[in-house]
């Protein structure tokens, strides 16, 4: 099955940039996510890209795949205290079971 | 790592009928279970989130009437779909968050897809 893994934490300084990586082992993964989690609530989609896609960016995000190394990242531009959370990268091969990563904890130091 | 597991895996049903979708932490207690739907094509989306013991926390534009929720222990959590129809079929994944000391971790059930004739 997919495995999609990444590193458990993070920390940076407020307004510096975060990146934040992630691997995935199904080549034919179509849709690839990244989900915030803040304390106590459900996963929020923050942006998302598609297997034909090198990079996508929104406003302070930005996500950058390779699909060679099979490698997805996203930026995060700007870091504020308020992006402390955890970060989920998901993938999945479209109608079908949705892989999650282990996620990681973001954490923005003032 | 801790186990979620989702019953059953697959369900196919006739419009009108209603639907019950079980998630299960196998290892680990979880106070907190999430319900999230996925339709083809499209990313998950939250539907509600369920606390052992209390009322369901739906999100905007979830009918809570149409989907039951019921966390009845630390380990069970169900989703019934009251009389599906075929606007209902989609994939429907839960979680599980296990606290522990200073981090909450989310694991996630294999999910299961529901589909209504």
């Amino acid at each position: 099955g997919e495995d999609v893994e990444q590193s458990l934490f993070l920390s940076v300084r407020e307004g510096d940039s975060s990146v934040i990586n992630c691997t995935y082992t199904d080549s034919s993964s179509t849709y690839l996510y990244w989900y915030k989690q803040e304390p106590g609530a459900g996963l929020q989609l923050l942006t998302y890209i598609f297997s034909n896609m090198d990079m996508k960016q929104d406003q302070r995000l930005t996500v950058l795949l390779n699909k060679k190394d099979k490698h997805l990242s996203l930026r995060i531009a700007d870091t504020q205290t308020g992006d402390s959370a955890i970060y989920f990268c998901a993938v999945s091969g479209g109608y079908q079971k949705v892989t999650f990563g282990t996620g990681t904890k973001l954490q923005v130091i003032p | 790592g801790a186990v979620v597991s989702q019953h059953p895996s697959r369900v196919i049903c006739k419009s009108g009928t209603s639907v019950k979708i079980e998630c299960r932490s196998l290892d680990f207690q979880a106070t907190t279970m999430f319900w999230y739907r996925q339709f083809p094509k499209q990313s998950l989306m939250l539907m509600a989130t369920s606390n052992e013991g209390s009322k369901a926390t739906y999100e905007q534009g979830v009918e809570k009437d149409k989907f039951l929720i019921n966390h009845a222990s630390l380990t069970l959590s169900t989703l019934t779909v009251t009389s599906a129809h075929p606007e209902d079929s989609s994939f429907y994944i839960c979680s599980a968050l296990a606290s522990g000391g200073t981090t909450d971790t989310q694991y996630f059930g294999p999910g299961t897809r529901l589909t209504v004739l």
